[in-house]
This record gives structure tokens, C-alpha cells and sequence, in this order.
């Protein structure tokens, strides 16, 4: 079974507007991973968050995870079309495999 | 450094036959992990490869079997293809082999079986 689970599974935004998906899952974790994939070609390593961190920001990316809730929220701010694919959470599943969630698919219009 | 390369990037077999499919990781990463991609089940673990051996598998069928050479590169096979194998298979690379540390995708193998 899936061990992160996103939500909303499909986002429409204008470009300018913030972007906010949210990857829950199941099991404790050591670290939660973001990816991004543009329209079924290879993952794009976004950010990674350690289960001891709360929030953490890349450039136009802000990451937080809650431990207590088993969740993770990802804002993209002041979106771009260039930002349109799929986005994923992964989480280590007791060390044996990361596991992804099935993705919410970002649309930017301009 | 030169990224994760996979050939072939496109594939079209016939049921019952069989395919190979490799992977080059990023130079000096000692973990290979495979992937198979579909719309309906989406990113599924396959296997990792360390230092040529397995040690993790998913939840796969035996058709499904891999290898890794004493240079990291790694191929996958699938004997007896069926339909339902059509998918994205996607490798990875990762420096130290830490399952929860970033992993380096390569493009992917898209694989259409008739």
C-alpha cells in the first residue's frame, strides 16, 4: 500500500496565485522527500524534510511536516507555468524502500 | 557530473517476450533502486541493488528480476511480458544507498507492451 497519500489530487491556478498540496501518511518516518515530475519523465528532487524538522524553505518552496499528524504540506509561492507536472511526497518506509504517494498534478495557467 | 541515464528510453514488445532494460547512476553512487510507473498504481518499488547486491525487493512477481555490475550500472529484466507490465520504469541513484535520502532519477524507459 501507498505510504503518502496527497491531496488535492488535481490543482488549477493562475500564475501569481500560491500552490498548496498536502501528503499524509501512515507509518513513522525518518524523512519525507518532495518530487516534482513534468509530464511522465524522470523525478526531480525537490526538498527533504527530517522528522525532527517542522518547516523548511528552498527558493519559492516552503515545506512543513507534522509529526504528531502524519502530514506534510508543500507551498509553491507566486506560481509559474513553468511550475505545471506532478508532484510527489515519498517517505522511507522502515528502511527498506521509498514510497510514493500517487501525486497531485499542478496546472499554472498564464 | 553527467546524471542517471537509462536505455532505451522507448520499448514496444509483444506479450510472452522478454526485455532488459538499464541503468547507469551518477557517478561514485553505489545504490541503484527501480520503479515502475502506471497511472493506475503509480510509483511502485521494485528492487535496489547495493555494491551488486539486492537487498530490498517490492512486491513483484519473480518474472520481474535485476543485476548490478561492479561498476553500479544495473539492468532489469521482465520475462513472459504481459499487458499490464506497459508502464515507466524509472531508476535511481543514490550516493551512500540511505533509503530515506535524496535519490537521482533518471528519464525513465517507457515500455508499451501489444
Amino acid at each position: 500500500s501507498q505510504q503518502g497519500e496527497e491531496d488535492p489530487q488535481a490543482l488549477s491556478i493562475q500564475e501569481g496565485e500560491n500552490a498548496t498540496m498536502n501528503c499524509s501518511y501512515k507509518t513513522s518516518i525518518n524523512n519525507l522527500q518532495w518530487y516534482r515530475q513534468n509530464s511522465g519523465r524522470g523525478l526531480v528532487h525537490l526538498i527533504l524534510i527530517r522528522s525532527n524538522e517542522r518547516e523548511k524553505h528552498s527558493g519559492r518552496l516552503r515545506v512543513t511536516l507534522d509529526t504528531s499528524k502524519k502530514s506534510s504540506s508543500l507551498l509553491i509561492t507566486a506560481s509559474r507555468a513553468a511550475d505545471t507536472a506532478s508532484y510527489f511526497c515519498a517517505t522511507d518506509q522502515a528502511g527498506t524502500a521509498l514510497i510514493f504517494g500517487k501525486g497531485t498534478t499542478l496546472s499554472v495557467s498564464s | 557530473k553527467a546524471g542517471v541515464t537509462q536505455t532505451p528510453r522507448y520499448l514496444i514488445k509483444t506479450r510472452g517476450q522478454q526485455v532488459t532494460l538499464s541503468c547507469s547512476p551518477i557517478s561514485g553512487h553505489r545504490s541503484v533502486s527501480w520503479y515502475q510507473q502506471t497511472p493506475g498504481q503509480g510509483l511502485q518499488f521494485l528492487f535496489e541493488y547495493f555494491s551488486e547486491t539486492q537487498r530490498n525487493k517490492g512486491n513483484f512477481p519473480g518474472r520481474f528480476s535485476g543485476r548490478q555490475f561492479s561498476n553500479s550500472r544495473s539492468e532489469m529484466n521482465v520475462s513472459t511480458l504481459e499487458l499490464g507490465d506497459s508502464a515507466l520504469y524509472l531508476c535511481a541513484s543514490n550516493p551512500l544507498g540511505r533509503v530515506g535520502e535524496t535519490q537521482y532519477f533518471g528519464p525513465g524507459t517507457r515500455l508499451l507492451v501489444l
